[in-house]
């Protein structure tokens, strides 16, 4: 069964300073990434998603993300976080083979941006 | 844009009740999710369909029911609502096949009293 983890439940980073939000992933092969952001009250936002090809994916509002499979990894950077970047961020893993796209989820991480 | 709707944002109901959340799709996409969403738990699977009238029990369908007799639309059922049922619910939807992105809905808040 695939799962993912999000270590860190709460972040706080300064405006302007850079930002690395951290997942890791358990699936048999290769699988589908992807980052969602939830601005309070709302529904989910997709950031980027990775599929194949380029581990390096760019995704909105200036965030990136690199896959490594060798660490089951697949973090999200942005250089320079605004405040408006305060947000729930999830990671989601869903099967190669389609699956229905089902997405498994991380616990999220809470992201506080300090003016 | 793809718009997932669902038709409440908060919705206020009683232990033992029979609970309707109701999500429609515009983009004609194959398949459709339910998600619960509670604090420190992340996002959690109940139910999804793939198509008209089918459907699989995703991690947790326990004390839910859905039904899918129209493509655009997706209804979640709680048949007895229980005050373990209060917590978020979304909805989310995408195309059939690999490649594929899920859009969600702006959720429901339920609370069982």
């Amino acid at each position: 069964a695939q799962s993912v983890t999000q270590p860190d439940i709460h972040i706080t980073v300064s405006e302007g300073a850079s930002l690395e939000l951290r997942c890791n992933y358990s699936y048999g092969a290769t699988p589908y990434l992807f980052w969602y952001v939830q601005s309070p009250g709302q529904g989910l936002q997709l950031l980027l998603k990775y599929f194949s090809g380029d581990t390096l994916v760019q995704g909105i509002k200036g965030f990136e993300a690199e896959f490594k499979r060798s660490q089951s990894s697949f973090n999200l950077r942005k250089p320079s976080v605004h405040w408006s970047d305060a947000a729930e961020y999830f990671c989601a893993v869903a099967p190669f083979t389609g699956g229905g796209n089902k997405l498994t989820f991380g616990t999220g991480t809470q992201l506080k941006v300090e003016l | 844009d793809v718009k997932v709707t669902q038709s409440s944002r908060y919705l206020v109901k009683r232990t033992g009740e029979k609970v309707f959340l109701e999500c429609v799709q515009d983009m004609d996409h194959e398949n459709m999710f339910w998600y619960r969403q509670d604090p420190g738990l992340g996002l959690r699977l109940i139910y999804f369909s793939y198509d008209v009238k089918m459907k699989e029990k995703g991690d947790i369908p326990e004390g839910y029911s859905v039904s899918r007799e129209k493509k655009e639309r997706f209804s979640l059922i709680l048949e007895s609502a229980s005050t373990n049922q209060t917590s978020m619910y979304l909805c989310a939807s995408s195309h059939g096949g690999a490649n594929t992105e899920a859009f969600f809905g702006q959720g429901t808040r339920l609370t069982v009293v």
